[in-house]
């Protein structure tokens, strides 16, 4: 049982290049997060999904796009990255509602 | 958006001793949680608290939920090396089904042998 997994990471881009972030569940939860984690701020939701087939805009939505692939996978997309996109990204899943919410190991990113 | 505040920033201490660290809330939660978060990892709950004035241990942690509704402590006894780490501490609010969780900045607490 391997929880909440994430590819890749490490990652470094130049400005302008683009990539996604991949992120799966293997506990059959129905929610699933996105957050970033800068120095000192704690960790910011960016997107989640409450349940197959939905999307929703946390904190900081800016610059990112996310997809609910199935029940297991959700992905988050930087079109153009920018260095204010460097940061350690989470992925977290939960059952739904006020369950508790389970972390990935994170990706780190450096954008150039 | 809603802010957590959390201190203090960061505590050194001797092991064997004990610590004290909460959070304030300009916003009153529905749940309070902390999440401990060692180099390299994604944060782990410690401890979650559902109701205003709870008080809830889990071997040397303990964590109170604030009677108002916008602050909450977490305590650990007699420290060990193995304590250090960050410690987050986050609300879940009444909006959007309780999904959003909002993170305070953390407490990163050293541990001297």
């Amino acid at each position: 049982n391997a929880g909440v997994t994430q590819t890749p990471k490490f990652q470094v881009l130049k400005t302008g290049q683009s990539m996604t972030l991949q992120c799966a569940q293997d506990m059959n939860h129905n929610s699933m997060y996105w957050y970033r984690q800068d120095p000192g701020m704690g960790l910011r939701l960016i997107y989640y999904s409450a349940s197959e087939g939905t999307t929703d805009k946390g904190e900081v939505p800016n610059g990112y796009n996310v997809s609910r692939l199935n029940k297991r996978e959700f992905s988050l997309r930087l079109e153009s990255a920018a260095p204010s996109q460097t940061s350690v990204y989470f992925c977290a899943s939960s059952r739904g509602g006020q369950e508790t919410q389970y972390f990935g190991p994170g990706t780190r990113l450096l954008v150039l | 958006g809603q802010q957590l505040n959390q201190s203090p920033q960061s505590m050194f201490i001797q092991e064997g001793e004990d610590v004290s660290m909460n959070c304030t809330s300009s916003s009153i939660f529905n749940t309070w949680l902390w999440y401990k978060q060692e180099p390299g990892e994604g944060p782990v709950l410690l401890i979650a608290l559902y109701k205003a004035g709870e008080l809830t241990s889990n071997g040397r942690l303990t964590a109170q939920f604030g009677i108002t509704r916008k602050d909450s402590f977490l305590n650990i006894s007699a420290s060990i090396p193995s304590d250090v780490g960050i410690y987050f501490c986050a609300g879940q609010g009444f909006d959007n089904a309780g999904n959003m969780l909002t993170f305070g900045g953390g407490t990163r607490l050293m541990v001297k042998p």
